[in-house]
């Protein structure tokens, strides 16, 4: 089951400037995407999300872009800081479910 | 939003054991999710429960697998006689507002031997 996939296993960006994490899904089906952030022992932290019928939303240094008809969608990091610093899993939903399919999770180091 | 707790937060058992781990909501919610991750891979959906019942289930919630709401709060999930390939973090979710969105507890690290 590789309906949502991550391909870039780790990022390093320096603070202060932009994080890009990518993610990519091959169901036309889902309608609905999230970012969670996870730090070692515990559980994912809820980041931000965005529907099917948009392809852009913004939350503070946060966001999301989404790219229907290449089945991409992205998410912004700006300016990144050390606190940053964790794994990056994209989700996603389909119509009509609740359960949400992961992608493998990108790591990202921010360095000072 | 506050989330949710688990207990425990480590379990060691033994293979063929039950083990029965907790999930402890801030709030009344009625819609809750477990998902594992075993170690170095993705995060992958269990079940969810919707107002005692369940509501989806995915291939890896087989009948050694169940889950109760024995009391009205906490939220359990039992595996009967666990495998070593049991061994993972398990999270318990809860829905947010927006029917969607989902937010997780700490998780409980499962650990088969």
């Amino acid at each position: 089951d590789q309906q949502v996939k991550q391909n870039s296993p780790s990022l390093s960006v320096q603070e202060g400037r932009i994080s890009i994490l990518n993610c990519d899904y091959t169901n036309s089906m889902f309608d609905y995407f999230l970012w969670y952030k996870k730090y070692p022992a515990e559980g994912p932290t809820f980041l931000i999300s965005i529907s099917s019928i948009k392809d852009k939303n913004e939350d503070g240094r946060f966001t999301v872009f989404l790219n229907k008809s290449a089945k991409h969608l992205s998410l912004h990091i700006v300016p990144s800081q050390p606190g940053d610093s964790a794994v990056y899993f994209c989700a996603a939903s389909l119509t009509g479910a609740n359960n949400l399919f992961f992608g493998t999770g990108t790591r990202l180091t921010v360095i000072p | 939003e506050p989330e949710v707790t688990q207990t425990p937060s480590h379990q060691v058992t033994q293979m063929g054991q039950e083990v029965i781990l907790r999930c402890v909501p801030i709030s009344n919610h009625l819609y809750f999710y477990w998902y594992r991750q075993i170690l170095g891979q993705k995060v992958e959906f269990l079940v969810s429960f919707y107002n005692n019942e369940i509501s989806e289930k995915s291939e890896i919630f087989d009948d050694q697998f169940s889950v109760e709401r024995p009391d009205g709060s906490n939220f359990t999930l039992k595996i009967r006689s666990t495998k070593l390939e049991d061994s993972a973090m398990y999270f318990c979710a809860r829905q947010g507002i927006s029917y969607n969105e989902q937010f997780f507890g700490p998780g409980t690290r499962l650990t088969v031997l």
